[in-house]
């Protein structure tokens, strides 16, 4: 089990340009989600999926879309980067979001906007 | 509005004993949980409590005071493996974690 993949791990951007980010789980969970987060920060819920062909937004949903069309993977897209998208961001995968039920992180992808 | 309140730095000394205190204020709650993050990865579970009292696991117990809005992390004969972040999230009344901004506790020899 490789548990949850983020593909890249570093990128560099130019403001304006554009670029997804790729999250895969083997775990067959049901929900996923994607946080980033910044130095002095809790970790900020972007978006998130309940399910196979659902997204949901969360706290900062603002310059970023997000697909699920497969149960595994869930992609992060940002459209038109700007500076203050430079973090480092998580993907995580969880059963449900029922209480006890631990969300498993990926590795991160560490994002430069300039 | 939801807060979380945890101590942003926290020293300790190799083989000693270490509190992380966490106050929180959220709308509904299902728990709370605590996360490790050694620098540069990502966040692991540790520990989830939903009832009042302390979980022990190992060298880690947690603690929850639900009235209170109030939990702790106590790590026992620390490793300097320990050094590291240490993450508070409750969840809410919807299900969502909401994430503290993290203790760094360092640990010297």
């Amino acid at each position: 089990n490789a548990g949850v993949t983020q593909t890249p791990k570093f990128r560099v951007l130019k403001t304006g340009q554009s670029m997804t980010l790729l999250c895969a789980q083997d775990m067959n969970h049901e929900y996923m989600y994607w946080y980033r987060q910044d130095p002095g920060m809790g970790l900020r819920l972007i978006h998130y999926s309940v399910g196979e062909g659902t997204t949901a937004k969360g706290e900062v949903p603002d310059g970023y879309n997000v697909s699920r069309l497969k149960k595994q993977n869930f992609l992060l897209g940002l459209e038109s980067a700007a500076p203050s998208q430079t973090s480092v961001y998580f993907c995580a995968s969880s059963p449900t979001d029922g209480p006890q039920d631990t969300q498993y992180f990926g590795p991160g992808t560490r994002l430069t906007v300039l | 509005g939801q807060n979380i309140d945890q101590p942003t730095e926290m020293t300790a000394t190799e083989g000693a004993i270490v509190q992380i205190n966490c106050t929180y204020q959220t709308s509904g709650f299902n728990g709370l949980f605590w996360y490790q993050q050694h620098a540069g990865e990502a966040p692991t579970f540790l520990s989830y409590n939903v009832l009042d009292g302390l979980e022990e696991k190992g060298r880690f117990s947690s603690f929850l005071s639900r009235s209170k809005g109030y939990s702790y992390l106590l790590l026992k004969e620390l490793q300097m493996k320990d050094s590291a972040s240490y993450l508070c999230a409750p969840m809410d009344s919807n299900y969502q974690l909401i994430w503290g901004a993290g203790t760094k506790l360092i640990i010297k020899p």
